[in-house]
């Protein structure tokens, strides 16, 4: 079985500041691990997935993702937030070898402010 | 272009009444999923479907039913919606073993 926790449902940073979002998760078999993007009244866009090649793993708009086995963590990180990646952010695991469902974590509404 | 596509956007209807919401794919995807968002409870599957005919009950299952019979398609039914199923639906579809799903825009919800 597996989840996924997030922490922090709401984070707020000034645009040009480091954005953070954490996620850890627990997976009985080896994970897939996935970073959703959902912008308001929009579906979920997928921004980086781990599916156990690299463990830094980049995505769209300069986001990206390290995978720690040993700290169960799959926590997104940009370097220099914009206005326009106001959203909210999921963390989604999968089990891999053919199992596709994909389990969420509940939310993180990333603000940017000016 | 490749795309998950959900009908309607947006339904209101009273309780009782019977529906269907449809979800259908072009990328040839084996898998397809129901999920539905709530606030503060991220999202949550409904029903996933690993085939043509083959379904499977999800975390939420209570009050829904789904068909495959054709693989590009994946009804939502509720037979008799109550308010407590209002909440904005998604339809998903991945390539078996790929990772990742792609999502439809969502289907917005309401039950009076």
């Amino acid at each position: 079985a597996q989840s996924v926790t997030q922490l922090g449902s709401h984070v707020s940073v000034s645009e040009g500041a480091l954005v953070l979002l954490r996620c850890n998760y627990s997976s009985s078999v080896p994970p897939y691990l996935f970073w959703y993007v959902q912008y308001p009244n929009q579906g979920l866009q997928l921004l980086l997935k781990y599916t156990s090649a690299a463990t830094l793993v980049k995505g769209i708009n300069g986001f990206e993702a390290e995978f720690k086995k040993s700290e169960t963590s799959f926590h997104l990180t940009k370097p220099s937030a914009h206005m326009s990646d106001a959203a909210e952010y999921f963390c989604a695991v999968s089990g891999q070898g053919g199992s596709e469902k994909l389990v969420f974590g509940k939310g993180t509404k990333l603000t940017v402010n000016p | 272009e490749a795309q998950v596509t959900q009908n309607p956007r947006y339904l209101i209807t009273v309780t009782g009444k019977k529906l269907t919401v449809t979800c259908s794919q072009n990328m040839n995807h084996e898998y397809m999923s129901w999920y539905r968002q709530d606030p503060g409870l991220g999202l949550r599957q409904i029903y996933y479907s690993m085939n043509v005919e083959v379904t499977d009950k999800g975390d939420v299952p209570e009050g829904y039913k789904v068909s495959r019979k054709e693989k590009r398609n994946f009804p939502l039914i509720l037979e008799s919606p109550s308010p407590n199923q209002t909440s904005l639906y998604f339809c998903a579809s991945s390539l078996q073993g790929a990772g990742g799903y792609t999502f439809g825009s969502g289907t917005r919800l309401t039950v009076v």
